[in-house]
């Protein structure tokens, strides 16, 4: 079946520590995967995402990688800000040329808070 | 551009009393519709989704229904509240974006806190 994995946190960092949170999936062929952010009360923003093997989604300084040998996407940011404290999912879309659903499946999320 | 409007944006409603959230997508046209429902400790669960007007799955067993009346609106519904449907719902919207890959954008959320 479909899922993903990430860290669960949380993490605590100080501002302008580098930032790792790692994400590792299982599904049959090329998913899309996606990066998205919940600030405190909010909904979840898109942040980044990648839709093949070796493509790099990038976005106010987060970066992650399409690792299809280690099926990883990991997010790396090299210096975190306090505005960049939330709650980081890593998820995924499978890649079925037949379907119109593109149903998302998420990790569980990792508690980022960045002290000053 | 492509923008989702939830509302209400709080509710606070007693158990049993009936309940309805709406979100509106603009800018698309026949667009993958979503309903979420992420409780505390902020997992993510899907609830129901639909692919077209009077189309609608569920994905769990549940006293809530979904319904889509119009290309760009989605109803999530319920008879009689239980405390366990207290949370905040995340309605979605889905694009294709050919060769198999798809993209998904979420709106602002309705938190529902039933007593």
């Amino acid at each position: 079946g479909n899922s993903v994995t990430q860290m669960e946190g949380p993490v605590t960092l100080s501002e302008e520590a580098f930032l790792t949170i790692n994400c590792t999936y299982t599904a049959t062929g090329y998913p899309s995967l996606f990066w998205y952010v919940q600030y405190p009360g909010e909904g979840l923003q898109l942040l980044l995402k990648a839709t093949k093997a070796d493509d790099k989604g990038s976005n106010k300084g987060f970066e992650a990688t399409y690792r299809k040998e280690t099926t990883s996407f990991h997010l790396e940011k090299g210096s975190v800000q306090v505005s960049d404290s939330a709650v980081y999912f890593c998820a995924l879309i499978p890649a079925d040329r037949g379907s119109t659903l593109g149903r998302l499946y998420f990790g569980r999320g990792t508690q980022l808070t960045v002290w000053p | 551009s492509q923008t989702i409007h939830q509302w209400p944006a709080t509710l606070v409603q007693p158990v049993g009393s009936p309940l309805s959230l709406e979100c509106t997508v603009e800018g698309t046209s026949n667009p993958n519709l979503y309903w979420y429902r992420q409780a505390a400790g902020r997992g993510l669960q899907l609830l129901f989704y639909s692919v077209g007007i009077g189309q609608i799955s569920s994905e769990v067993p549940q006293n809530l229904s979904a319904s889509r009346p119009q290309d760009r609106q989605f109803i999530l519904s319920s008879k009689k509240l239980l405390l366990s449907d207290s949370g905040f719902y995340l309605c979605a919207w889905g694009n294709r974006l050919g060769q198999g890959s798809y993209e998904q954008y979420f709106g602002p959320g309705t938190r529902l806190t039933v007593t």
